[in-house]
């Protein structure tokens, strides 16, 4: 079975810019969440959809949003890129809502100039 | 108090020895517990997971909670090279439905 899927892998965007990352989810699984890692950091946590809903969301800005799709497959998008932006970004995939196992997909690698 | 505590080491360990990685937690109400492994550059992977005191062995792994004293523990038997990477504990909770991680203990397997 395919795992978590995530693209692009890397990607390199401007200050000012809008940028869009994809994820689809383990065969089965119903929610997505998404998460920021910076280098030395934990991943820290940004949101979480489930049956196309947002059921969690963290500390970030506004500039960030996300939305879930009937297939549960994911878009996390973020505008007015900040050089602070740069980091790895990380999709999870779980059976539902709940405290269940998160699987990591590979993550898109976004690096702000 | 940060939520999640663990020791960014590095911790060395020579091949062959038992590898024990711990980590405190702040949230009293957290039911679920987490370990992932890190290799450099990649994503994280779920190793182990636990939600009842005590212990739960997978392999060569075996996860220890203790709910009372919040604290969680990770030992590897057997240590390879190939165990060499980040260990991130998280919990389940922290305000909203989200895994909160630790920074991560780096572990260092020496031939």
């Amino acid at each position: 079975d395919a795992g978590v899927t995530q693209s692009p892998t890397h990607l390199i965007k401007t200050r000012g810019q809008q940028v869009t990352l994809r994820c689809s989810p383990i065969s089965g699984h119903k929610s997505v969440s998404w998460y920021q890692q910076v280098l030395g950091q934990g991943p820290q946590f940004i949101f979480q959809y489930y049956e196309k809903e947002e059921r969690g969301r963290g500390n970030f800005p506004d500039r960030f949003s996300a939305r879930q799709f009937p297939n549960y497959s994911s878009e996390l998008n973020v505008n007015a890129l900040l050089l602070g932006d740069s980091a790895l970004y990380l999709c999870a995939s779980s059976i539902g809502q709940g405290s269940y196992e998160q699987y990591f997909g590979p993550g898109t690698r976004l690096t702000v100039t | 108090q940060k939520e999640v505590e663990q020791n960014s080491g590095p911790l060395s360990v020579p091949e062959g020895a038992i590898a024990s990685l711990n980590c405190t937690y702040s949230d009293r109400g957290s039911q679920s517990f987490f370990w992932y492994r890190q290799y450099s550059g990649k994503s994280p992977e779920l190793i182990m997971f636990i939600y009842s005191n005590g212990d739960k062995e997978d392999g060569r792994f075996t996860a220890q909670l203790n709910k009372a004293s919040q604290y969680v523990s990770l030992l590897i038997r057997d240590s390879q090279p190939s165990d060499s990477a980040t260990y991130l504990c998280a919990f389940w909770g922290g305000g909203g439905n989200k895994l909160t991680f630790g920074t991560g203990t780096q572990l260092k397997v020496e031939l």
